[in-house]
């Protein structure tokens, strides 16, 4: 059964440095989506990007979060500058062509830690 | 904007106990509803879903229904099993938007104990 998967599972990274969270979605999904949950609170939406570009933005993806889909395959989520508030869990999903059921699938997430 | 409220957790119970998790939402339009659940060390799956009023979703025991006059979506299942153990997320995705952004709730942790 094709899968969403995520790497690296976890990374620890001090304040300051740049991350990128990898994330290869399911292949012929065209709708591909970031969310976070930060530790004992709720996931939340942070992009979404369709047809090689952000259709949608939380509050939260300010200039430091960038997404890109550099190869057709791969869809990345960098963090320029990391601040200790980005601690979190990272999630990555896709979706099917719209008109279809609108059905999320999420890889098994990147655990984020910034010290 | 969008919202959406789960009971607070965790919840503990015996096995082939009753389970319900609440859930209420606010949104505008006409969003469709979803439950995910989340095993240890897992990413989210899709448990059920129910696009429009009146509409139950049901997978592997758990059941919900969108009611649109208590904007309410509350999952149940009949007799929980210890694999049932897991975190439960209620969502929606506000119908008609192209891009399909889910709004989750704040998750409820089941334990159910043998």
């Amino acid at each position: 059964e094709p899968e969403v998967t995520q790497t690296p599972s976890h990374q620890v990274t001090q304040m300051g440095q740049e991350v990128i969270l990898r994330c290869v979605p399911i292949s012929n999904h065209l709708y591909f989506y970031w969310y976070r949950q930060i530790l004992g609170q709720k996931v939340e939406f942070l992009v979404s990007f369709y047809n090689n570009e952000i259709s949608e933005k939380s509050e939260i993806f300010d200039d430091q979060f960038s997404v890109e889909r550099p190869d057709g395959s791969n869809f990345t989520l960098k963090i320029r500058s990391t601040k200790l508030e980005d601690s979190a869990m990272y999630f990555c999903a896709s979706r099917a062509p719209r008109g279809s059921y609108n059905e999320q699938f999420f890889g098994p997430g990147t655990r984020l830690t910034v010290l | 904007g969008n919202s959406v409220t789960q009971m607070e957790g965790p919840v503990t119970l015996s096995e082939e106990a009753f389970l319900t998790i609440n859930c209420t939402y606010t949104a505008t339009g006409y969003p469709s509803l979803f439950w995910y659940v989340q095993y240890p060390g897992e990413g989210l799956q899709l448990l059920l879903k129910a696009t429009k009023a009146d509409d139950k979703g049901s997978n592997k025991g758990f059941e919900a229904t969108y009611r649109k006059e208590t904007t309410s979506f509350h999952l149940e299942k009949g007799s929980v099993q210890v694999s049932d153990s897991a975190v439960y997320f209620c969502a929606l995705n506000e119908g008609g938007t192209s891009y399909g952004k889910l709004t989750f709730g704040q998750g409820t942790i089941l334990t159910v104990h043998p």
